[in-house]
């Protein structure tokens, strides 16, 4: 069956360290997602693509990257970790050219940064 | 500032009783989507409403799409505890937008 999943589950780091999320899909979609979920906020979309080579900007963008080198990988980057990072982080894919597309999650990583 | 509030944030409620979760916005939406979370998953659509005005059912949960497309509201009939979770609302802008704007949720738990 197709699925989306994340990795690592939980991850403890330090400030000012680089950390890799990593989020794979075999629903071979072209529209991929990254949400951080925060208590009284939702879910906040990071960043998206919607193809290989393609990277937008979300709404919180700040210290975050993404890459997408393939369908099925979106990779999200923190580059120097801080304290207001930790959060539980979503990703998500989506078919293109649907009129209301549904997003399928993935069961999401913990991040802790100390 | 979110682009959709729901309320009540969070909701405690006895099994067998009725309630309403409410998403709101000052924008219009082509469309609404209702998802249910629980711990340690990720969101899972439950329905999507896309007229000004309609009224979508699944066994006990009612949906409605306010007439302006400004709102939405998701009623529970007979809550029971398996209806605990988080429930958010996500609206798309215009009609084939790929991105979602989430609600800020509502925490739903059913006491048996």
């Amino acid at each position: 069956d197709a699925e989306i999943t994340q990795s690592p589950r939980h991850k403890i780091t330090e400030t000012g360290r680089q950390v890799t999320l990593a989020c794979h899909q075999t629903w071979n979609h072209n529209n991929m997602f990254w949400y951080r979920q925060d208590l009284g906020h939702g879910l906040r979309l990071i960043h998206y693509s919607y193809g290989v080579q393609d990277t937008n900007k979300g709404e919180v963008s700040d210290g975050y990257s993404v890459s997408r080198s393939n369908t099925e990988d979106l990779p999200l980057t923190l580059e120097s970790a801080a304290s207001s990072q930790t959060s539980v982080y979503f990703c998500a894919s989506s078919v293109d050219s649907s009129s209301y597309n549904e997003q399928f999650f993935g069961p999401g990583t913990r991040l802790t940064v100390l | 500032t979110q682009l959709l509030e729901q309320s009540p944030q969070f909701l405690s409620i006895q099994e067998g009783e009725n309630l309403t979760v409410y998403c709101n916005s000052s924008s219009v939406f082509s469309s609404l989507q209702w998802y249910r979370q629980e711990p340690g998953e990720g969101p899972v659509l439950l329905v999507t409403v896309v007229t000004g005005g309609e009224v979508k059912k699944l066994k006990r949960l009612t949906f409605q799409f306010g007439d302006a497309r400004k709102d939405s509201s998701l009623h529970i009939t007979a809550a029971q505890p398996g209806d605990t979770g988080l429930y958010l609302c996500a609206g798309a802008l215009r009609t084939g937008a790929n991105n979602l704007f989430f609600g800020t949720g509502t925490r739903l738990t059913v006491i048996p």
